[in-house]
């Protein structure tokens, strides 16, 4: 079956531009996943959709980065005002929630450069 | 908080050498553990996964890890390498209380294995 995919492969922006990241998670799966690879940071944890819940948005950076999802199922990461500081590939999971024994599967990520 | 740690930041190995990738995490209640690996230009995927039972757990191309609660620990190993596990390896961990399930990632080891 198809796996978490993501939107654009690449994005490269201008600093102060606003951008928008796609995730698409795999089929049924309720939870859903933003984090964000650096080479500074490593692997963090941004924000976490699951079901009709409130999102914990607890891994955030700022309030520049906000997130979505609607019907259950698309996300959509916004960053606004991109600063050089937010390149990094940002990566998409979903997983299907199951009381505390859930995997989460991965989509490529997007790789954005702020210029 | 949870913190993970990953001893080793670059493994360099020759083909048929044993492998054994530290993974040490700080958490006072009950966690899930994983390993995750990227290879070359792929997007993360799951090598193996411990939720509970018996502590030692078989993964994918022949990789096994093994859980030690009273050391915290959670090792990775392979006994023979081959050139086609060269990748980044990440250890990472959620906790299975009421705090969603969103991974805390080790720093990544890179294994380069040598043919």
């Amino acid at each position: 079956g198809a796996g978490v995919s993501q939107s654009p492969s690449n994005k490269v922006t201008e600093k102060g531009k606003d951008v928008e990241l796609r995730c698409d998670p795999i089929s049924g799966h309720t939870a859903l996943y933003w984090y964000r690879q650096s080479l500074g940071q490593g692997l963090e944890f941004l924000i976490y959709f699951q079901g009709n819940s409130a999102p914990d948005k607890s891994g955030l950076p700022s309030d520049r980065f906000s997130a979505e999802r609607t019907g259950g199922s698309v996300s959509t990461l916004t960053i606004q005002r991109t600063q050089q500081e937010d390149s990094a590939v940002y990566l998409c999971a979903s997983s299907l929630a199951l009381a505390g024994r859930e995997t989460q599967y991965f989509g490529p990520g997007t790789r954005l450069l702020v210029l | 908080a949870q913190s993970v740690s990953q001893h080793n930041h670059h493994v360099i190995l020759s083909e048929a050498a044993s492998l054994e990738l530290g993974c040490n995490y700080s958490y006072g209640g009950t966690v899930n553990l994983f390993w995750y690996v990227q290879y070359p230009g792929q997007h993360l995927q799951l090598l193996l996964k411990y939720f509970s039972g018996d502590p030692l757990v078989k993964g994918i191309k022949g990789f096994e890890a093994e859980f030690i609660k009273s050391k915290f620990s959670f090792n990775l190993r392979k006994p023979s390498v081959q050139w086609s596990d060269t990748a980044e390896y990440f250890c990472a961990v959620n906790a299975r209380d009421n705090q969603g399930g969103k991974l805390i990632f080790g720093q990544g080891t890179e294994l380069s294995v040598k043919p």
